[in-house]
C-alpha cells in the first residue's frame, strides 16, 4: 500500500529567504506525486505533480518540487517565500500498481514571518 | 473556483443522527473521491467512485455510504453519527485517473 511522509508540522520562514517542505513516499509501483496547499477554511488547491520526466516540477505561485527516487523524496522548494505563502501543505501519492486511491500526508504548516 | 460543489457548507445535528452530503462534480470528470479532515487525523481518503462504480475503499466506516449517480454527482451517506465524526468532508473530482484532483469547499459537519 502507498504511503506518504511529512516529517514536520511547521516550517518557519522569514519572508525573502528560500524554504523547503519535506515530503517521503513509499510505493509498490511508480510514483505519481502531487503537492497540494489549503489556506484556511478553504479546499485544497492543486499545486504541482510529478507523473513522469524531468525531475524538477515547475508549478503554481512560483513553486517546485524535486523528485529523487533514490531517496523516495518529493520536497516542496520556493527560491524566496512571501508571507502569503503562510498555509498547510499537504504531499499526495499515487501508485500506479494501485491507482484508484490517492494518498495524503498529514500536512506541514507552513508560517513565513515579514 | 474548483468548479466542484458541495451541500451544505455547514451542518450541525446530534449523535445518533443520519446527513448526507452532496457533491457535483467538474463538468466531464468521471471520477469523485470523498475525504475527511480532522484535526487529529489530517486527511483521510474515504471512497473513489468512477462513472457510477466504486473504485477504491480507503479508511471509511461501516455507519459511511456512498453512491455516484447516473448524472455522475454523489452522495456520501453518514448514520448513526458520534461526536468523533465531526469534521471537515471533501469531495473532489478527476477526469481520469492519474491526474490531479480537484476539490470542493467542503462541508463542516457538527456532531453535538
Amino acid at each position: 500500500a502507498q504511503s506518504v511522509a511529512q516529517p514536520e508540522d511547521q516550517v518557519n520562514v522569514a519572508e525573502g529567504n528560500p524554504l523547503t517542505v519535506k515530503c517521503t513516499y513509499s510505493v509498490s509501483g511508480n510514483p505519481y506525486l502531487f503537492w497540494y496547499v489549503q489556506y484556511p477554511n478553504r479546499g485544497l488547491q492543486f499545486l504541482l505533480k510529478y507523473i513522469t520526466g524531468d525531475n524538477l516540477v515547475k508549478g503554481s505561485y512560483g513553486f517546485e518540487a524535486e523528485f529523487n527516487k533514490s531517496q523516495t523524496s518529493f520536497h516542496l522548494k520556493k527560491p524566496s517565500a512571501l508571507v502569503s505563502d503562510s498555509a498547510l501543505y499537504f504531499c499526495a501519492v499515487r501508485d500506479d500498481f494501485d491507482a484508484d486511491k490517492l494518498i495524503f500526508g498529514t500536512g506541514t504548516r507552513l508560517q513565513v514571518f515579514p | 473556483d474548483s468548479g466542484v460543489t458541495q451541500t451544505p457548507k455547514h451542518l450541525i445535528t446530534a449523535t445518533g443522527q443520519r446527513v448526507t452530503l452532496r457533491c457535483s462534480p467538474r463538468s466531464g470528470d468521471l471520477s469523485v473521491y470523498w475525504y475527511q479532515q480532522s484535526l487529529d487525523q489530517g486527511l483521510q481518503f474515504l471512497i473513489h467512485y468512477y462513472n457510477g462504480e466504486e473504485r477504491a475503499k480507503g479508511n471509511i466506516l461501516e455507519r459511511f455510504s456512498a453512491q455516484q449517480f447516473p448524472d455522475l454527482h454523489s452522495e456520501l451517506n453518514l448514520s448513526s453519527l458520534e461526536l468523533g465524526d465531526s469534521a471537515l468532508y471533501f469531495c473532489a473530482s478527476s477526469p481520469s485517473d492519474g491526474r490531479e484532483l480537484f476539490f470542493g469547499e467542503g462541508s463542516r459537519l457538527t456532531v453535538l
